[in-house]
Parts: structure tokens; C-alpha cells; sequence
């Protein structure tokens, strides 16, 4: 079935680095624009990143833009999403999330979710 | 680019009809046709009910329905049941550097 799951959650000090990965199954996942979405502790959705079914084109929230960049490896099926400089505020569950149309759609209609994976930044 | 705001609570009871506006600009909710709608339960990733304002995806009951009318989009729910107590999530296409943005959600109560 159609599957996204995610890894590389964890405790990391505020100013240091994180790799999360996200492995596709089940679609043609090198026809998809793919998309990080992240939701803190008891708060709502925030979109954080996007990039287009080829790894061409990419765009990013302004909160993250600078500190984040976002990758995919089609051979693998596999989604990665690195954040550096980690802050206090970007503790959440992080999410990948497929767009619900082929190719580069940006319009924010996600239709296939990972169990999302937890980043905590402690100072 | 300002998140989109929805109402942060509504209830209804079993039967009844509810709807949850998400209000935006020009720059989003007003300037495009891609708003979307997600429910949300406890614990649970978001799940699409709404895409392009108006459209279902293939297995979401049709008592599901979205609109738009200038800078406010609005999902209703028809029939309500106590499964469909959870949050709702609209987001929209926004032309900013941040290309999508989200509404701060709405939990919904069935009595």
C-alpha cells in the first residue's frame, strides 16, 4: 500500500544539526512533488518545505529558509530534509507528506501523510 | 506571511451541519483556487478532505463539502457523526516566499 515513513527524529542540542529521511512505498514516488510539514507540541500545521518530482526545483518557509535544505534520491525512493543552526522552535513532529498531483503543483493539497517524526532541541 | 484564521472551536450535535471558515488575502485564499481541508484526530496525521476548494478526494464522504466566497473559504460537514470529531486544518496556496500556508485549526466537538 501506499506507505511514507519517516526517521532520524530525536533530542538535539540547540545550534547542531538533524537529518530526517523519509522512505516512499507504494506509488511512483519519482512522479510526485514530496513536502515537509511540521506541528509543535499542541500547535497547528506548518508547511516547511517543498521540492519538485525531478530534485530541480526546491522552496522553503521563511522560518526555515537559510537553515534548512531539502533532498530526494529517486533510485531510493527516499525524501531527506537537513536542519541546521536548530532552534527552541523547531521542536515538532515533522512530517512528509506527498502532493496530490503529479509533477511540480505546489497548491498544498497533500494526500498521502508519514507517522511524522519527533525533533526535540534542547538548550 | 500571517497563517489563515479559522475559528478555534465549533461544536455540533449528532445530525446537525457545521461549517469552519478559514479567512486569508488576496495574496492566498482570494487570489487562487487551492484551498484544502484536513482532518486531523488525536495522535493521527492529517488526512485530506478537500483539495482545489471544492473537490473530494476518492473515498472522503460526500457530507463533506468546501466553498469559497472572496478571501473566506468555508469546509461543512453535513450529517454530523461522532467520528468526525477532530481538528480541521484549511491551507491555500499563498503568493510569498513561503508558497503554502496553513490555518491555525479548529477542533471540532460533536455533543
Amino acid at each position: 500500500q501506499v506507505q511514507l515513513v519517516e526517521s532520524g527524529g530525536g533530542v538535539v542540542q540547540s545550534g547542531r544539526s538533524l537529518r530526517l529521511s523519509c522512505a516512499a512505498s507504494g506509488f511512483t514516488f519519482s512522479s510526485y512533488g514530496m513536502n515537509w510539514v511540521r506541528q509543535a507540541p499542541g500547535k497547528g500545521l506548518e508547511w516547511v518545505a517543498v521540492i519538485s518530482h525531478d530534485g530541480i526545483y526546491t522552496n522553503f518557509a521563511d522560518s526555515v529558509k537559510g537553515r534548512v535544505s531539502i533532498s530526494r534520491d529517486n533510485s531510493n525512493n527516499t525524501l531527506s530534509l537537513q536542519m541546521n543552526s536548530l532552534r527552541a522552535d523547531d521542536t515538532a513532529i515533522y512530517y512528509c507528506a506527498k502532493d496530490f498531483r503529479r509533477g511540480y503543483t505546489v497548491r498544498g493539497s497533500f494526500d498521502v501523510w508519514g507517522q511524522g517524526t519527533m525533533v526535540t532541541v534542547s538548550s | 506571511q500571517s497563517a489563515l484564521t479559522q475559528p478555534a472551536s465549533v461544536a455540533g450535535s449528532p445530525g446537525q451541519s457545521i461549517t469552519i471558515s478559514c479567512t486569508g488575502t488576496r495574496s492566498d485564499v482570494g487570489g487562487y483556487n487551492y484551498v484544502s481541508w484536513y482532518q486531523q484526530h488525536p495522535g493521527k496525521a492529517p488526512k485530506l478532505m478537500i483539495y482545489d476548494v471544492s473537490n473530494r478526494p476518492s473515498g472522503v464522504s460526500d457530507r463533506f463539502s468546501g466553498s469559497k466566497s472572496g478571501n473566506t473559504a468555508s469546509l461543512t460537514i453535513s450529517g454530523l457523526q461522532a467520528e468526525d470529531e477532530a481538528d480541521y486544518y484549511c491551507s491555500s496556496y499563498a503568493s510569498s516566499s513561503s508558497l503554502v500556508i496553513f490555518g491555525g485549526g479548529t477542533k471540532l466537538t460533536v455533543l
